[in-house]
């Protein structure tokens, strides 16, 4: 019962790097999403997807890519990181993207702690 | 817009009530959710609560809803240095959850 499993836990990049943020689920959710979480601001969407093929913007999707080729994997693409970008990042799936009680509810992975210096 | 505003701490004494509070400006969200965050980890549903109820209880949580002012409230019965925690006020919008700031509760001994 691994739920949502993101890796990295911890990385620590320099300006101008790239790299990618892992997550997988094996509760054949429909939908996934990225938060990133900083001091103060709780969490805010960055990319979403309601299935396999189809990925969509959220509040601050830029200096992210994601894709979603199969529905087990969303990936979080940072082409150039910036020391904006210095967050904790979670990724998160549920049945569907209508959140409602029960199965519907998102599921949370543990987290990945990014430093970009 | 969308925005969600939480206190962002509270502290209280073991055996005590807390009440978070959360005001919203999005009236259109079927459920109000109340996610809970651990030191070092994800966030978890704690309750939620239907759009057209005024009060959700569930042990030692009691949720109220005043949908005409637009105030959701979570009341821990009991505190417990357990429940020391982050708790997030969230409701849906057009298919994802938007979250408040998070109110970091802390519980003394």
């Amino acid at each position: 019962n691994a739920g949502v499993t993101q890796t990295p836990k911890f990385q620590v990049l320099k300006t101008g790097q790239s790299m990618t943020l892992q997550c997988a689920q094996d509760m054949n959710h429909e939908y996934m999403s990225w938060y990133r979480q900083d001091p103060g601001m709780g969490l805010r969407l960055i990319h979403y997807s309601v299935g396999a093929g189809i990925t969509d913007q959220g509040e601050v999707p830029n200096g992210y890519n994601v894709s979603r080729s199969t529905t087990e994997d969303f990936p979080l693409r940072l082409l150039s990181a910036a020391p904006s970008q210095t967050s904790v990042y979670f990724c998160a799936s549920s049945y569907s993207g209508q959140v409602g009680p029960g199965a519907n509810v998102l599921t949370f992975g543990a987290g990945s702690r990014l430093t970009v210096l | 817009g969308e925005d969600v505003e939480q206190s962002l701490f509270l502290s209280v004494r073991e055996g005590d009530s807390s009440v978070i509070n959360c005001t919203y400006t999005d009236s259109s969200s079927t459920y109000l959710y109340w996610y809970k965050q651990e030191p070092g980890a994800g966030l978890q549903l704690l309750t939620y609560i239907f759009s057209n109820m005024d009060m959700k209880q569930d042990q030692r949580l009691t949720v109220l809803l005043n949908k005409k002012d637009k105030h959701l409230s979570l009341r821990i019965a009991d505190t417990q240095t357990g429940d020391s925690a982050i708790y997030f006020c969230s409701y849906s919008s057009q298919g994802n959850l938007i979250f408040g700031k998070g109110t970091k509760l802390s519980v003394k001994p």
